[in-house]
């Protein structure tokens, strides 16, 4: 147990159609994250969020939109997504207003798989 | 885009062994992580050291950091098989918040 659930563990999901990932943390944390991570490829940073504010968005196409309604909350919005999205997707957090120099604990992901 | 690389992409090991695997990134940093990630699991934090320390140790790991040759290590000494692992460097550049990772060493530990 992280501390950090996402959900859904799993997602198939149709080109056309509209999903989105939760991400909860128990541990008191000011700072959420969204990384994707592709077979064979690092780790991709998507968005960051501290104290509910965007900090960081790294070029993120506009069909993946993100929402952090409190500190402990965090949702990626899917739509229309393309074949080359099916990845894992991983929330982490961390605490902190310095969030850059502190450990990130992380959910198991969500699997997304586009047909 | 990448910051760190990992070194060997895969090492296989027996029991006991020790492992090291190494980490070069290109840019001056804030800090370097290392974390853990089992297979279909999410990833595990083992170690942070920050530009101004040299080593540090976390029960049976050693991280060392080289800032002017731009590289890491970490050692796992006497191995076991739940060390079976993917294991990623990740690097917080100087001035910026972003966190970077590296493509990770898969770590097979044989019984």
């Amino acid at each position: 147990e992280t501390g950090v659930t996402q959900t859904p563990r799993h997602l198939v999901m149709g080109m056309t159609n509209k999903k989105s990932l939760k991400c909860e943390q128990h541990l008191g944390h000011n700072a959420m994250y969204w990384y994707k991570q592709s077979a064979k490829k690092p780790l991709e940073l998507m968005f960051v969020y501290n104290f509910k504010e965007q900090t960081e968005n790294n070029s993120v196409p506009s069909r993946f939109s993100p929402e952090c309604p409190n500190s402990s909350h965090l949702f990626l919005h899917l739509h229309t997504l393309q074949p080359e999205d099916s990845a894992l997707y991983l929330c982490a957090s961390s605490q902190g207003q310095d969030y850059s120099n502190q450990p990130q604990h992380f959910g198991d992901g969500t699997r997304l798989s586009i047909l | 885009s990448q910051q760190g690389e990992e070194d060997p992409q895969a090492l296989s090991i027996q029991e006991g062994e020790n492992a090291t695997m190494n980490c070069s990134y290109k840019t001056s940093i804030n800090n370097l992580q290392w974390y853990r990630q089992n297979s279909g699991r999410g990833l595990v934090h083992l170690i942070l050291i920050r530009s101004n320390e040299r080593e540090k140790h976390s029960g049976r790991l050693r991280v060392t950091l080289d800032t002017s040759k731009k590289s890491s290590s970490l050692l796992i000494t006497a191995s076991r098989a739940a060390d079976t692992a993917s294991y990623f460097c990740a690097t917080v550049e100087y001035n910026n918040n972003d966190m970077r990772f590296g493509a990770g060493t898969r770590l097979t530990v044989k019984p």
